[in-house]
C-alpha cells in the first residue's frame, strides 16, 4: 500500500496568518497521463470530510482562494493563507492513483 | 445541489451481517463513481472500495482489507449506493461514509460491532 505521511502532526496559526501542511507519499503520485492523484481534505469538528483540492493543484468547488496545494511526484503541501477561524479541524492528504486508495493520518489545526 | 445521505447502520453482533444504502441526489448518478469510505473514533478515515461507472461498466474495486466480506453494489434506477457487510468484526466499528461526485461526502452512519 502507498504510505502517506503528514507533518506537523498538529499547528497552531494566529489568525491572519499562514499555515502549511506537507504530505509525502512512499511512491510517485504521478500517472502516466500526467495528473498527479494527491487530494486534500478538512474534516471540521463533528462533521464529514469535505474536499479541497483534488489532483494536487485545484480547488474544489466552493474553497476559497485562500487554499492551494502543490508538489512534486512525492512531496506535497497545502498552504492556507489568512487563517480564519473557520480553517479549524483535521486536514488529511489522501492518494487516488493506487488501490487501496489511502489517507495520512492527519493534521489538526488550531487557532492561537 | 449533491446531497448523498446513508442510512441502514446501527448495532450488530459480531459475525453478523448489514447493509448500509446512500441515497444520492443532485447529479447525474451514472457519470460517476462511488465510494464508500470508513472511520474509526479519533482515527484517519479508510477507503473501502468503489463502483465505477456506466462508462466504465460498474465494475468494482475493494480494499484487501475488507474484500471477501463487504460488497459495494449500485441501483441506477433509485441512485442508490450500497455496501453489504458480512462477517463483521469488533474493529469494523466506525463511521461509514459514501462519497461521489466532485468529492462530496455524505454526513456518515454509525456502525457499532459488538455483542
Amino acid at each position: 500500500d502507498i504510505v502517506m505521511t503528514q507533518a506537523p502532526l498538529s499547528v497552531s496559526v494566529t489568525p491572519g496568518e499562514s499555515a502549511s501542511i506537507s504530505c509525502r507519499s512512499s511512491k510517485s503520485l504521478l500517472h502516466s497521463n500526467g495528473i498527479t492523484y494527491v487530494y486534500w481534505y478538512l474534516q471540521k469538528p463533528g462533521k464529514s470530510p469535505q474536499l479541497l483540492i483534488y489532483r494536487m493543484s485545484n480547488l474544489a468547488s466552493g474553497v476559497p482562494d485562500r487554499f492551494s496545494g502543490s508538489g512534486s511526484e512525492t512531496d506535497f503541501t497545502l498552504k492556507i493563507s489568512r487563517v480564519e477561524a473557520e480553517d479549524v479541524g483535521i486536514y488529511y492528504c489522501g492518494q487516488l492513483l493506487e488501490n487501496p486508495f489511502t489517507f495520512g493520518s492527519g493534521t489538526k489545526l488550531e487557532i492561537k | 445541489e449533491v446531497k448523498l445521505l446513508e442510512s441502514g447502520g446501527g448495532l450488530v453482533q459480531p459475525g453478523g451481517s448489514m447493509r448500509l444504502s446512500c441515497a444520492a441526489s443532485g447529479f447525474t448518478f451514472t457519470d460517476f463513481y462511488m465510494y464508500w469510505i470508513r472511520q474509526p473514533a479519533g482515527k484517519a478515515p479508510e477507503w473501502l472500495g468503489f463502483i465505477r461507472n456506466k462508462a466504465n461498466g460498474y465494475t468494482t474495486e475493494y480494499n484487501p482489507s475488507v474484500k471477501g466480506r463487504f460488497t459495494i453494489s449500485r441501483d441506477n434506477t433509485q441512485n442508490m449506493l450500497y455496501l453489504q457487510m458480512n462477517t463483521l468484526r469488533a474493529e469494523d466499528t466506525a463511521t461509514y461514509y459514501c462519497a461521489g461526485a466532485y468529492g462530496y461526502w455524505g454526513q456518515g452512519v454509525m456502525v457499532t460491532v459488538s455483542s
